[in-house]
């Protein structure tokens, strides 16, 4: 079935350092991605939106970049800090007939700083 | 401002029990979902309900049921718990299609 899939398990950068994290998506009719970060025994807080009409948008200190050719997302993390440190989702919206729009998230990468 | 409520935090099940998980949001949200994560791994959808008055299976229904009490309550049940569903279970809750979901706390359940 279609799938939101990550390369990266585990990435470790050090503090002040740029971070990439990627994501690679099945369904080409995907017309709406969100980036999520969630801390230890929290739930997903969103970070950056983008929709399939873009291919990049910037936030504060964040950037999603989304190539609709090969159906890849990332999310960039400018100087990277230790309270960024997480577990990074990206998340597709999908329209399912006559049953609106689900989301559904990807495997999940985990963002390490060293310091 | 609340947003998104999930009741219990935390629960413990013996087999075969049967519970209901709450989740209430304040933001006149019209889409309301319902995940479970497991150690380690992503967020995976059992239902969904885009509007009130419809629900839809999400991709791993089986063994649950949900109810749209109205557009501010989602709940979800088990009615018949298994040890497979231990998991910690997030409601999650967003306006339209193309907006960001907004997520609860999550409720950690064990089944023994």
């Amino acid at each position: 079935g279609e799938s939101v899939g990550l390369h990266l398990p585990t990435l470790s950068v050090q503090e002040g350092d740029n971070s990439i994290i990627n994501c690679a998506y099945s369904n080409s009719a995907s017309d709406y991605f969100i980036w999520y970060k969630q801390e230890s025994g929290k739930g997903p807080q969103f970070i950056i939106d983008i929709r399939s009409n873009m291919d990049k948008r910037q936030g504060q200190r964040v950037t999603v970049l989304l190539n609709k050719t090969v159906k890849h997302l990332s999310l960039q993390i400018a100087a990277t800090q230790p309270g960024d440190s997480a577990v990074y989702f990206c998340a597709e919206e999908s329209v399912r007939d006559n049953a609106g729009n689900m989301l559904t998230f990807g495997g999940g990468t985990r963002l390490m700083v060293k310091p | 401002n609340a947003g998104v409520t999930q009741t219990p935090k935390f629960q413990v099940l013996k087999t075969g029990q049967s519970m209901t998980l709450q989740c209430a949001q304040d933001m006149n949200h019209n889409s309301m979902y319902w995940y479970r994560q497991d150690p380690g791994m992503g967020l995976r959808l059992i239902y969904y309900s885009a509007s009130e008055g419809t629900t839809d299976k999400g991709e791993v229904p089986n063994g649950y049921n949900v109810s749209r009490l109205n557009k501010r309550e989602f709940s979800l049940r088990l009615e018949s718990a298994a040890p497979s569903q231990t998991s910690v279970y997030f409601c999650a809750s967003s306006y339209r299609a193309n907006t960001e979901a907004f997520f609860g706390q999550g409720t950690r359940l064990t089944v023994v």
